[in-house]
């Protein structure tokens, strides 16, 4: 069973910069795996950010940008601000129509 | 405006059965595949199901194949999910959401969700 790894929670100051990982239980992320980024807050529906590693989703400020860290898929947010106190998702894909999300990562702004 | 619209969803008993509907409208539905999520209370998010723009390709997470079965109408620009053999730990927002492309495998539309309780 595919399991994808978040840290459950991270904090940043606003104004710094942050970068929370994704990771795979057993093997490494590459770009194969189309590694994407989604913004959850409460209440609310999810909403994409990244796809495909490192393309920014329409409306998406560029503080935000996903890559590859050596073997995880990683989300970056530059210049943070009180709004992206928010959790966050990443997912991989399998092949066939199968998508593997992760746990999720609770950011906090303070 | 790309809009995904969920309905269906309320309270069934465990055991019971349910079909979401969701209602996709501002592009052509009939060229997009499509996939269900689902987030439990308080908990992440769960892809749940995946269907291709032909109804040709189907895939669902292991903790519903044999109960849950996709579809999709693409002359109604419609998507469904019959839900059968509720448990508890199917109680969940259910969300449509639309694959990108045909090499881009990401959501990148949502829907706003339909709540789905199981319980006696």
């Amino acid at each position: 069973q595919t399991v994808v790894t978040q840290e459950p929670s991270f904090s940043v100051s606003p104004g710094g910069t942050v970068t929370l990982t994704c990771g795979l239980s057993s093997g490494s992320v590459s770009t194969s795996y189309y590694p994407s980024w989604y913004q959850q807050t409460p209440g609310q529906a999810p909403r994409t950010l990244i796809y495909s590693t490192n393309t920014r989703s329409s409306g998406v400020p560029d503080r935000f940008s996903g890559s590859i860290l050596g073997n995880k898929a990683a989300l970056t947010i530059t210049g943070a601000q009180a709004d992206d106190e928010s959790d966050y998702y990443c997912v991989l894909y399998m092949g066939s129509g199968v998508s593997v999300f992760g746990g999720g990562t609770k950011l906090t702004v303070l | 405006e790309v809009q995904l619209v969920e309905s269906g969803g309320g309270l069934v008993q465990p055991g019971g059965s349910l079909r979401l509907s969701c209602a996709a409208s501002g592009f052509t539905f009939s060229t997009y595949s499509m996939n269900w999520v689902r987030q439990a209370p308080g908990k992440g998010l769960e892809w749940v199901s995946y269907i291709n723009s032909n109804s040709n390709s189907i895939n669902y997470a292991d903790s519903v194949k044999g109960r849950f079965t996709i579809s999709r109408d693409n002359a109604k620009n419609s998507l469904y999910l019959q839900m059968n053999s509720l448990r508890d730990e199917d109680t969940a927002v259910y969300y449509c959401a639309r694959r990108a492309g045909s090499f881009v495998p990401n959501f990148d539309y949502w829907g706003q969700g339909t709540l789905v309780t199981v319980s006696s």
